[in-house]
């Protein structure tokens, strides 16, 4: 699977938008990026995924660079319940396993 | 949908023992589960692929002898870690795929594992 890159942390406030950065330049025709998150002592919960088009859901929205090597998530008003290390991942659409890089550690400060 | 459900959420146990963890797709079958386990502020390291039906695929490195994995059916997947010792305290996932190109995982809520 192709490298993600991720600022290891981000903090905002309560009620804003954020924006988590990925940089996947290696990305290749057939990977998916998918987005997880993970709250403290649980297990990591989907988020969303796409290939090519912006993709939006319940959750957040995912908005695909043309050249796809960049992808943002963005949470549109974010809450104390949003803090969590969230993780880009891309995945072949292929392949089974996700492979987890390092994340970026979301703070969100009421 | 999609829920995964893991159990137990914590053991607690003497070094030596061995110690099995479940792993069920409750509203889908899934034909693949995997397994993870995750040390204190790291991510989470793929331990192991577990196809229903057949042999489980382990990542490079992990003792296919001291992790064993089950998949006796569509919708259980059984971990269990064998003559455990402090060293294998950890946070043990599991995730579930849906069947079809680009679907995403579902995981459960984890296993904290604690061996004294």
């Amino acid at each position: 699977d192709a490298k993600t890159t991720q600022p290891n942390s981000m903090e905002s406030n309560e009620e804003e938008p954020v924006h988590l950065p990925c940089n996947h330049s290696t990305i290749s025709g057939t990977d998916y990026i998918h987005w997880y998150r993970q709250l403290p002592s649980q297990g990591p919960e989907y988020v969303i995924h796409g290939l090519t088009s912006n993709v939006n859901n319940r959750m957040a929205s995912l908005a695909i660079a043309e050249d796809r090597k960049s992808s943002t998530l963005i949470l549109h008003r974010a809450t104390l319940r949003d803090a969590a290390v969230y993780y880009c991942i891309l995945r072949d659409e292929g392949a089974q396993k996700l492979v987890f890089g390092q994340g970026t550690r979301l703070t969100i400060n009421p | 949908g999609a829920v995964v459900s893991q159990h137990p959420s914590r053991v607690i146990c003497k070094s030596g023992t061995s110690v099995k963890i479940e792993c069920r797709s409750l509203d889908f079958q899934a034909t693949t589960m995997f397994w993870y386990r995750q040390f204190p502020k790291k991510s989470l390291m793929l331990m192991a692929t577990s196809n229903e039906g057949s042999k489980a695929t382990y990542e490079q490195g992990v003792e296919k002898d001291k992790f064993l994995i089950n998949h006796a059916s569509l919708t259980l997947s059984t971990l269990t870690v064998t003559s455990a010792h402090p060293e294998d305290s950890s946070f043990y996932i599991c995730s579930a795929k849906l069947a079809g190109r680009g679907q995403p995982q579902h995981f459960g809520d984890g296993t904290r594992l604690s061996i004294l």
